[in-house]
């Protein structure tokens, strides 16, 4: 089994520059999230969607943006990469909203 | 506001002790559920145990056992006879039930070293 996939899984920016992280999943979960983790802060929730077509943010959402148009995928979009980007990102799914979460093998992202 | 707090930044033992992390959480909701997750040094989230407020036996998995107690709102965790292996960053996570969004709250993690 696939679980969660995310690409890629290293990637380093330039101030200003676009992308987009991948999310996709394939055990047919509604729910998915997206976390970054930075050091001694444990994860922060940066966007959630509880179902196809459906979004909410996070904690942090300043500088994101997400878009759920399959059950499967939930791509993280950062626009004009700042050095506060620099994190490591995990993607989530939930098959109930009371159950627990499996993540992603995570994405290091590097803006310089 | 829901908080998780583990007090614990790092915890360094030598192979074959027991340790215990702490997980301390604020919540109003009376049903809610408690998370422990591991994450080695390759960098994946390894999900450990959940428990529903209602239940608050202590579980045990082998070397593991959790002990929940409501009245001080701590979920704590233990191994016993620690192994190099079990060397990691622990987390404890609350979820946020409003809203039935299925959102976890996690503390800021323990990093346990087991040293041979």
């Amino acid at each position: 089994n696939a679980g969660v996939t995310q690409t890629p899984k290293f990637r380093i920016l330039k101030i200003g520059q676009s992308m987009t992280l991948q999310c996709t999943q394939d055990m047919n979960h509604n729910y998915m999230y997206w976390y970054r983790q930075d050091p001694g802060m444990g994860l922060k929730l940066i966007y959630y969607s509880v179902g196809a077509g459906i979004t909410d943010k996070g904690e942090v959402p300043n500088g994101y943006n997400v878009s759920r148009s399959t059950t499967e995928d939930f791509p993280l979009r950062l626009e004009l990469a700042a050095p506060s980007q620099t994190s490591v990102y995990f993607c989530a799914s939930s098959y109930l909203h009371t159950g627990e979460l499996f993540f992603g093998e995570g994405s290091r992202l590097t803006v310089l | 506001a829901q908080k998780v707090t583990q007090a614990q930044t790092e915890i360094s033992v030598v192979e074959k002790e027991d340790v215990t992390l702490d997980c301390v959480y604020e919540t109003r909701d009376t049903t809610y559920y408690l998370f422990w997750y591991k994450q080695p040094p390759s960098g994946e989230l390894v999900f450990l145990i959940r428990r529903n407020s209602f239940d608050e036996q202590n579980e045990i998995s082998g070397r593991y056992s959790w002990n929940f107690q409501k009245s001080t709102s701590s979920f704590n965790f233990t191994i016993t006879a620690s192994q190099v292996v079990d060397s990691a960053v622990y987390f404890c996570a609350l979820s946020d039930v409003s809203g039935n969004t299925g959102k976890l709250i996690f503390g800021q993690g323990t990093t346990l070293q087991v040293k041979p």
